[in-house]
């Protein structure tokens, strides 16, 4: 079946460091994937999504690349700051697989002044 | 729009009470989904339904049940409440089922005792 793996938390950084969140996938048929936040207290919001092989998704300044040949969709961002700090879930949804959405376990991140 | 609404947004059960945990949303989505957030264990689905009058079992059903009269109701049902159901629950929808966004309600926690 499907399964969506990401690096475990929590990802401490200072403020302006670079960020890399690790996600890989596994999925019988052409899945999209996205990327989700959860900000404390609250619900999941999309944060970006790819819904093809070398699609890049992008949104404040966070970025993915969906890699077909790696089965992998990296979260990166430049220059993180505190208001970054959140709980990360990479997903996919698969056109061609049990079309259940599949998360995965989420990545924590804080974020240091 | 209000998007995806849920209510109680915290709810204390004794072991055995029964409770039903309401949501709706107001963008006409076909696609509403329930699931259950664990500390660490990112979301397991419970529940989802692909339009009025049709639902189906998710991942982890034992235990709840649903319905699904109107496009725009969702409600969870818990017959007999375990500490095993203590958990962050959360509802969401969609308009389609691949490679569409889910917007995620901003979640009921509950505690059985």
């Amino acid at each position: 079946g499907d399964s969506v793996t990401q690096m475990e938390g929590p990802v401490t950084l200072s403020e302006e460091a670079f960020l890399t969140i690790n996600c890989t996938y596994t999925a019988t048929g052409y899945p999209s994937l996205f990327w989700y936040v959860q900000y404390p207290g609250e619900g999941l919001q999309l944060l970006l999504k790819a819904t093809k092989a070398d699609d890049k998704g992008s949104n404040k300044g966070f970025e993915a690349t969906y890699r077909k040949e790696t089965t992998s969709f990296h979260l990166e961002k430049g220059s993180v700051q505190v208001s970054d700090s959140a709980v990360y879930f990479c997903a996919l949804s698969d056109e061609g697989g049990s079309y259940i959405p599949t998360f995965g376990r989420g990545t924590s991140l804080i974020v240091h002044p | 729009n209000a998007g995806v609404t849920q209510t109680p947004k915290f709810r204390i059960l004794k072991i055995g009470q029964s409770m039903t945990l309401q949501c709706a949303q107001d963008m006409n989505h076909n696609y509403m989904y329930w699931y259950r957030q664990d500390p660490g264990m990112g979301l397991k689905l419970i529940y989802y339904s692909v339009g009025a009058g049709i639902t189906d079992k998710g991942e982890v059903p034992n235990g709840y049940n649903v319905s699904r009269s109107t496009t725009e109701d969702f409600p969870l049902r818990l017959e007999l409440a375990a500490p095993s159901q203590t958990s962050v629950y959360f509802c969401a929808s969609s308009y389609l089922r691949v490679q569409e966004t889910q917007y995620f309600g901003p979640g009921t926690r509950l505690l059985v005792l």
